[in-house]
């Protein structure tokens, strides 16, 4: 079963404008931590914004931030103010657990964004 | 300081050929990973190291894979007798934190992938 799920292919924004990209998630483990990654045509991951499962107030990073939903199991990351240097494809990912079993990301199959002027 | 590093950034092999990709982790990253990302896909997970030892390889598809990290530094994915499902960008990282450490944060840093492209 996918433990991460993005359900929008594609999305369009216009500079300067704000917008959403969804991510849904699924484990049973208590513990578990969300990432949000850029992936430019170069190909490079470029890590982005992090919510552990425990923390109490959605993550902010500059203009990124997450809107993090913990019954919904959803980890939305919302990008304000966007620039055309944000077209990109975005990758939400997921470690479960802090021991020894958490180390490997999932990702889902990403969100292709492009910023139009 | 430098990044992740990989080599070579791209990769045309026969089918059936032996390629061996190389991942060059940050300095003093304990713990290093591969992933295999198809085209239009997310990364997919293969292996995990902590330093020389390889904790995880539940991912690798197949026994034609094979990677090592025998200084516990350098990493190498080998693939023996490529196939054409092999094509795929392959992703190392590397982190500075074990998988037990109790921090769940401990970032990923991703080098720039090697392109395989098996004909």
């Amino acid at each position: 079963a996918q433990k991460i799920t993005q359900t929008q292919p594609g999305m369009f924004v216009q500079e300067k404008e704000a917008v959403t990209l969804d991510c849904t998630y699924d484990t049973s483990d208590p513990s578990y931590g969300l990432f949000w990654y850029k992936q430019p045509s170069s190909g490079e991951m470029i890590f982005l914004i992090y919510q552990g499962s425990y923390d109490q107030q959605n993550a902010t990073e500059g203009r990124y931030s997450l809107n993090f939903q913990k019954a919904r199991k959803s980890a939305n990351l919302v990008i304000s103010a966007s620039q055309l240097g944000d077209s990109a494809m975005y990758f939400c990912a997921m470690r479960e657990g802090f021991g020894n079993s958490g180390y490997a990301l999932n990702f889902g199959k990403g969100t292709s964004l492009l910023v139009t002027p | 300081g430098a990044g992740v590093s990989q080599s070579p950034r791209y990769k045309v092999a026969k089918r059936g050929q032996d390629v061996a990709l190389r991942c060059d982790p940050i300095s003093g990253h304990v713990s290093l990973f591969w992933y295999q990302q198809a085209l239009g896909q997310g990364p997919e997970f293969l292996t995990y190291f902590q330093n020389e030892a390889q904790l995880d390889k539940s991912g690798l598809p197949s026994d034609r894979f094979f990677a090592e990290r025998p200084e516990g530094s350098v990493s190498t994915l080998k693939i023996q007798r490529t196939q054409q499902e092999d094509s795929a960008v392959y992703l190392c990282a590397s982190s500075f934190f074990t998988s037990g450490s109790g921090n769940s944060y401990n970032e990923q840093f991703f080098g720039p992938g090697t392109r395989l492209t098996v004909l």
